[in-house]
C-alpha cells in the first residue's frame, strides 16, 4: 500500500533550527511536496523535490533521498509564525497526492 | 499566480438539509480539480477528483451520491452535500491542477467550514 509518515508533532525555539523527517511509500514516484496549514486555512505551498539533494528558499530548505523514499523539510530562524502544521505529499504515478497526516509544530519563545 | 476560490467560507446548515460548495479558478482554466475533507487535527483526505466534462472519480468509502460533483465549465466545480447530517461537519477543500507546469502543483481554495446541526 502507500504510506506516509512524519512525527505528529515537534516543539522548537524561535531562532533555532528544526528538521522534520518524511518517509514515503508510493506506487511510482513523481515528486515530494511539503505544504504548510495553519490552523482553519488551507495548505499553501513550500516546496517541490523530485530529483535527489537539497534545495534551498529562504529560510526553508527541502531535501530528497529517493533511493531511501526520504525527504526533509529544514526550517532556520524560527519565527512565531512558523507554528504550523507541515504537510508532506508524494505524488504517486498517477500524479496523484498521497499525504502525510501532518507535523504541528509548536515554536516557543 | 494560479488564486483558487471557494464560496461560501463557512455555512451552518440543519440535519437534513443539502449544501452546495463552489470551487473557481479565478485566474486560469482547471480540467481537473480535487475535493478533500479534513477532519480535526487530520491530514487531507481526497474524497474525489473532477475533471471536466466527465464524471467525477470519488474514492474509495466516499457515497457519490452523498457528494454530488458537478465540473461544468474550466472554472467552475461545485460539491453538493446531499441529506447533510452533524457526521459530514469538517472542513472541505477544493483545489485544481494547472496544467502544463513543470510539477503539477494544485492550488488549494481557502477551505468551506461546514458545520451540520
Amino acid at each position: 500500500g502507500q504510506n506516509i509518515d512524519q512525527p505528529t508533532e515537534m516543539t522548537a525555539t524561535e531562532g533555532a533550527i528544526v528538521q522534520i523527517n518524511c518517509t514515503y511509500q508510493t506506487s511510482g514516484f513523481n515528486g515530494l511536496f511539503w505544504y504548510q496549514q495553519h490552523a482553519g486555512e488551507a495548505p499553501t505551498f513550500l516546496s517541490y523535490n523530485v530529483l535527489d539533494g537539497l534545495e534551498e528558499k529562504g529560510r526553508f530548505s527541502s531535501f530528497l533521498s529517493r533511493s531511501k523514499g526520504y525527504s526533509y523539510l529544514l526550517l532556520k530562524e524560527l519565527q512565531m509564525k512558523d507554528s504550523a502544521s507541515y504537510l508532506c505529499a508524494a505524488l504517486d504515478s498517477n500524479y496523484q497526492l498521497i499525504w502525510g497526516a501532518g507535523t504541528k509544530l509548536i515554536i516557543k519563545p | 499566480g494560479a488564486v483558487v476560490s471557494q464560496h461560501p467560507s463557512w455555512v451552518i446548515c440543519k440535519s437534513g438539509t443539502s449544501v452546495k460548495i463552489e470551487c473557481r479558478s479565478l485566474d486560469f482554466q482547471a480540467t481537473t480539480m480535487f475535493w478533500y475533507r479534513q477532519f480535526p487535527k487530520q491530514s487531507l483526505m481526497l474524497m474525489a477528483t473532477s475533471n471536466e466534462g466527465s464524471k467525477a472519480t470519488y474514492e474509495q468509502g466516499v457515497e457519490k451520491d452523498k457528494f454530488l460533483i458537478n465540473h461544468a465549465s474550466l472554472t467552475l466545480s461545485t460539491l453538493t452535500v446531499t441529506s447533510a447530517h452533524p457526521e459530514d461537519s469538517s472542513f472541505y477543500i477544493c483545489s485544481a491542477r494547472v496544467q502544463g507546469l513543470e510539477y503539477n502543483e494544485q492550488f488549494f481554495g481557502p477551505g468551506t467550514r461546514l458545520t451540520v446541526l
